[in-house]
C-alpha cells in the first residue's frame, strides 16, 4: 500500500507570503494528524481530523494556520499569512483507528525567509 | 504537566557495541510510551511501544525498551549496533488521546564503522 505523502518536500517562501501544504494519507484511514517540528525543537501536535471533521485542533498556533480535509481524504495546511517563527518541519500523519499506529509521511520542510 | 524528555543530544556508538537512548517521563496514571525513528529524509516510523504488561518491550529493527516505573524511564537499547541505525529516535507518550502525542526533544544516533 502507498504510504502517507506529502507535497511539497520543500518549500521556501517569503514572509508575508502564504504557503499551502497537503498530504495525501493512507487509503482508507479516517484519522490524520498535522504535527510540526520548529527549529530543531521537540515535534508538536497541530490538529487531528477524524473523516472530514476536526476532532481536535487545540496545537494550532494561531488563526494565520487553516487546516482542512474536504470529503474526507486529503488534507490541506495553509499558513497566511507566513511568519519567520513558521519555518520548519511539517508532518502529516494516519492512522486507521484513533488507537492504531501512526504513519507518518516524510514531511514537509517549509522555510520562511 | 505530562512530558517526556530526552537527556542526549547526541549518543555515539562503536558498530557492533551495544547502545542505549534515554528518554524519561511524567506523565499521569499507566503510562502509554512509543520509540519513533527518523531516518534522513524520511518520516518517523514506530519502532515499539508500552502499554500494560512485560516492561521489556521489543520492536522493529531489533530495537527493545524497558520500562522501568521507579526510575520512570524508558530507555532504548539494542545490543549490537549497525551503522545503518544512524537516525534520529524519538520517545513518545499520549496526551489527551492515543495518537496525540508529545515528543522529547529527538536524540541523535551515530554509529561509527
Amino acid at each position: 500500500e502507498a504510504g502517507v505523502t506529502q507535497f511539497p518536500s520543500h518549500s521556501v517562501i517569503e514572509k508575508g507570503q502564504t504557503v499551502t501544504l497537503r498530504c495525501d494519507p493512507i487509503s482508507g484511514h479516517d484519522n490524520l494528524y498535522w504535527y510540526r517540528r520548529v527549529m530543531g525543537k521537540e515535534i508538536k501536535f497541530l490538529l487531528h481530523f477524524v473523516k472530514e471533521s476536526k476532532q481536535d485542533e487545540s496545537g494550532m498556533p494561531n488563526n494565520r494556520f487553516l487546516a482542512e480535509r474536504t470529503g474526507g481524504t486529503y488534507s490541506t495546511l495553509k499558513v497566511q499569512p507566513a511568519e519567520l517563527e513558521d519555518s520548519g518541519v511539517y508532518f502529516c500523519a494516519s492512522s486507521l483507528t484513533g488507537n492504531s499506529p501512526l504513519h507518518f509521511g516524510n514531511g514537509t520542510r517549509l522555510t520562511v525567509t | 504537566a505530562q512530558s517526556v524528555a530526552q537527556p542526549e543530544d547526541q549518543v555515539n556508538v562503536a558498530e557492533g557495541n551495544p547502545l542505549t537512548v534515554k528518554c524519561t517521563y511524567s506523565v499521569s496514571g499507566n503510562p502509554y510510551l512509543f520509540w519513533y525513528v527518523q531516518y534522513p529524509n524520511r518520516g518517523l516510523q514506530f519502532l515499539l511501544k508500552y502499554i500494560t504488561g512485560d516492561n521489556l518491550v521489543k520492536g522493529s529493527y531489533g530495537f527493545e525498551a524497558e520500562f522501568n516505573k521507579s526510575q520512570t524511564s524508558f530507555h532504548l537499547k539494542k545490543p549490537s549496533a549497525l551503522v545503518s541505525d544512524s537516525a534520529l529516535y524519538f520517545c513518545a507518550a499520549p496526551r489527551g488521546g492515543y495518537n496525540k502525542l508529545i515528543f522529547g526533544a529527538g536524540t541523535r544516533l551515530a554509529v561509527h564503522p
